[in-house]
C-alpha cells in the first residue's frame, strides 16, 4: 500500500517569498515517482512536478523545486519568488511501477497556500 | 495540443437517478483515469482505461462503471445516485504506455445530488 502524508493544511507566504510544502510518504514498491500539482479553485489538476525515486538530482521546474530525501521519504515542493498567481491548493501525489495498480495515483491530503501581498 | 476537456462541467441530480459523464483526453493520450474528489475522503482513485479495456479499478461499489471507445474518449456512469456521490470528478490522461508517465487532469465534472 502506498501512503501520503501532508501535515500542513494551511501556509501563509508574503509575496517574492520562498514557501516549503511538505510532504512524507510510505511505500513497498522499489520504484515509485512522486508528483505534485497545484489545484486552484477552479478546479482543474495543474501537474507542477516529477521526481523518480531513483533520480540522482532534484528535480526543478522554473520557480517549483523538489527536495527529494529518500532515506527520509521525503519529498517537500519548495516554490520561489511566490506570485499571488500561487494560491491554490498543493497535492503531493506517487505511483509506484511494481503493484498492480501503477497507473494509480495516491493522493495526499492537500496543503491549501495562500499568498499575501 | 488541447488539454483535456469534461463534459458537463457541472451537474445536478436527484437520489436515485443515473448520470454519464464524459471526458476527451489530449490527443494521441491512449489511457484515462478517473478520480472522485470530496472533502470528507480526498482524491481517490475510481478506475484505469487504456485502449478501451479497464486496466485498473479502484474501491468503489458497482455502480460506478466506465468504458472507453476507439479515439479514446472515455465515459463514467454512476446509477442509482446517491447523496454521498456529490463530488468534483476528475479525468487525467496520458500515453498509457510507461509506469512514471505523468497524468494530466481536466477541469472536472461538478456533480451534486440532492
Amino acid at each position: 500500500a502506498q501512503k501520503i502524508t501532508q501535515t500542513q493544511p494551511g501556509m501563509f507566504v508574503q509575496e517574492k517569498e520562498a514557501v516549503t510544502l511538505d510532504c512524507t510518504y510510505d511505500t513497498s514498491d522499489p520504484s515509485y515517482g512522486l508528483f505534485w500539482y497545484k489545484q486552484p479553485s477552479s478546479g482543474e489538476m495543474i501537474f507542477l512536478i516529477y521526481q523518480g525515486s531513483y533520480d540522482q538530482q532534484n528535480a526543478t521546474e522554473g520557480r517549483y523545486s523538489l527536495n527529494f530525501q529518500k532515506a527520509r521519504k521525503s519529498a517537500n515542493l519548495v516554490i520561489s519568488a511566490s506570485q499571488l498567481g500561487d494560491s491554490a491548493m498543493y497535492f503531493c501525489a506517487m505511483r509506484g511501477i511494481y503493484t498492480g495498480t501503477a497507473s494509480k495515483l495516491t493522493f495526499g491530503t492537500g496543503t491549501r497556500l495562500q499568498v499575501t501581498l | 495540443k488541447a488539454g483535456v476537456t469534461q463534459t458537463p462541467r457541472y451537474l445536478i441530480k436527484t437520489r436515485g437517478q443515473q448520470v454519464t459523464l464524459s471526458c476527451s483526453p489530449i490527443s494521441g493520450h491512449r489511457s484515462v483515469s478517473w478520480y472522485q474528489q470530496t472533502p470528507g475522503q480526498g482524491l481517490q482513485f475510481l478506475f484505469e482505461y487504456f485502449s478501451e479495456t479497464q486496466r485498473n479499478k479502484g474501491n468503489f461499489p458497482g455502480r460506478f462503471s466506465g468504458r472507453q471507445f476507439s479515439n479514446s474518449r472515455s465515459e463514467m456512469n454512476v446509477s442509482t445516485l446517491e447523496l454521498g456521490d456529490s463530488a468534483l470528478y476528475l479525468c487525467a490522461s496520458s500515453q498509457g504506455l510507461q509506469k512514471q508517465e505523468t497524468q494530466y487532469f481536466g477541469p472536472g465534472t461538478r456533480l451534486l445530488v440532492l
